[in-house]
């Protein structure tokens, strides 16, 4: 099993300019989740989907971030425009639901630095 | 707002000891908890799960322990190994079907060779 897979895994953009993160989830999970990781919040939930449908988008900061899930075998999460505080390490996440309960599988990340 | 946070943030322990890692929850509602391992440069790992009709769950050289009592969850390590440095999370659910995670703030755990 190829587990989560993000891209890029590390990016670096300046301030103004949009930013796309992609995931692929692991084959056959029908939940997709984004998550932002930051020294000072830890691990927040931005948004999640179920069945390719956006279930809770309450943790998305602000308009400027938005997240879409096209087909069960892929996402993106854009922030349009980036700012220097949206630098975080952003996951994806995947689960079957329902049958194994809570588990959650995380990608292996993307690094975002915005100067 | 509540949430789920941890008494100690960092953790050193001897390898080959036991290693105790503690969180302590506010929502009194949540009936499901996680603990995920995260390694730098990594993505969170789950661990092992327990739900709130049990208080103890073992799996390999791990147990977690619930107190709901005192909304308290712990982390055992049994004869700890240099690879399990990490930090550690606990994360809790209102319900088991409920898929929104609220993660703990984290403890890391450095394991002394």
């Amino acid at each position: 099993d190829a587990g989560v897979i993000q891209s890029p895994r590390h990016e670096v953009t300046e301030m103004g300019q949009e930013v796309t993160l992609r995931c692929k989830p692991i084959s056959g999970h029908n939940s997709l989740f984004w998550y932002r990781q930051t020294m000072m919040r830890g691990l927040e939930l931005l948004i999640y989907f179920n069945n390719n449908v956006p279930i809770d988008d309450s943790g998305m900061p602000e308009d400027r971030f938005s997240a879409k899930m096209p087909n069960a075998s892929f996402s993106t999460l854009k922030i349009q425009p980036s700012e220097p505080r949206d630098s975080a390490v952003y996951f994806c996440a995947s689960s079957l639901r329902p049958g194994s309960g809570n588990t959650i599988y995380f990608g292996e990340g993307s690094w975002l630095t915005v100067v | 707002g509540e949430s789920v946070g941890l008494h100690l943030p960092t953790l050193s322990v001897q390898e080959g000891d036991n290693s105790i890692i503690n969180c302590a929850y506010s929502n009194s509602a949540s009936d499901y908890f996680i603990w995920y391992k995260q390694e730098s440069g990594k993505g969170p790992q789950f661990i092992i799960d327990i739900r709130s009709n049990m208080d103890k769950r073992q799996g390999q050289r791990v147990t977690v322990l619930l107190n709901k009592t005192v909304k308290h969850l712990s982390l055992q390590i049994a004869a700890t190994q240099p690879g399990d440095s990490a930090v550690y999370f606990c994360a809790e659910t209102i319900n088991f079907g409920n898929e929104k995670l609220t993660f703990g703030t984290g403890t890391r755990l450095t394991i002394i060779p």
